[in-house]
């Protein structure tokens, strides 16, 4: 079965505590990977595509990265405002659709 | 800079009214797509369009309908509103070909009261 799953579902992390997001799929024919963000009642907004095994993208605190089963979503040295709802899409399938995680939810404290 | 605007943010409606969400995006995109979002179910596909006057139905279509009448415009429809189709609508668009991410709208928080 084509799906995607995130882990973990919720992390709280101190500010300035590196870690990772975790987002494996068993969709077939990869054609794209997607990392949104999604800020409280607001639409999820689009951060990275990742297209295929080894490849890495960057931006400010965050850096994605790819193989062929799972992407990371590194956050380094985190603030409090990138405190939100991180999603993973992948789209392939015999259909080429897409298939969304169910997020991971980040808090950073002061 | 992508755009997708969704006409309201908040909505309340009456159960049984006939309810239109619309959707526009300035991107000049093929594919546009209606979801729902509810807590710990995530993204749930209503219906998407490849094309003007195209139309397929998604996952949980039942209860829905769509139009496109213009590339720009995709518009989401409850026939008979029901309490279970309160949820956050989200609409996105993306261009066809190979493959491509999708770009959302901010969302329309519908209560169906």
């Amino acid at each position: 079965e084509d799906q995607v799953t995130q882990s973990p579902e919720a992390l709280r992390l101190q500010e300035g505590e590196s870690s990772s997001l975790n987002c494996s799929y068993t969709v077939s024919g990869l054609r794209g990977l997607f990392w949104y963000r999604q800020d409280p009642g607001k639409g999820p907004e689009f951060l990275f595509t990742l297209y295929s095994a080894g490849e890495e993208k960057e931006k400010e605190r965050l850096k994605a990265t790819l193989t062929k089963k799972e992407s990371f979503l590194h956050i380094t040295a985190p603030k409090p405002e990138d405190s939100a709802t991180y999603l993973c899409a992948v789209q392939g399938g015999t259909g080429n659709q897409f298939y969304f995680g169910t997020g991971t939810s980040l808090t950073v404290i002061p | 800079d992508v755009k997708v605007t969704q006409s309201s943010r908040y909505l309340v409606k009456r159960t049984g009214e006939k309810v239109f969400l619309e959707c526009v995006q300035d991107m000049d995109h093929e594919n546009m797509f209606w979801y729902r979002q509810d807590p710990g179910l995530g993204l749930r596909l209503i219906y998407f369009s490849y094309d003007v006057k195209m139309k397929e139905k998604g996952d949980i279509p039942e209860g829905y309908s769509v139009s496109r009448e213009k590339k720009e415009r995709f518009s989401l429809i409850l026939e008979s509103a029901s309490t279970n189709q309160t949820s956050m609508y989200l609409c996105a668009s993306s261009l066809s070909g190979a493959s491509g991410p999708q770009h959302f709208g901010d969302g329309t928080r519908l209560s169906i009261l």
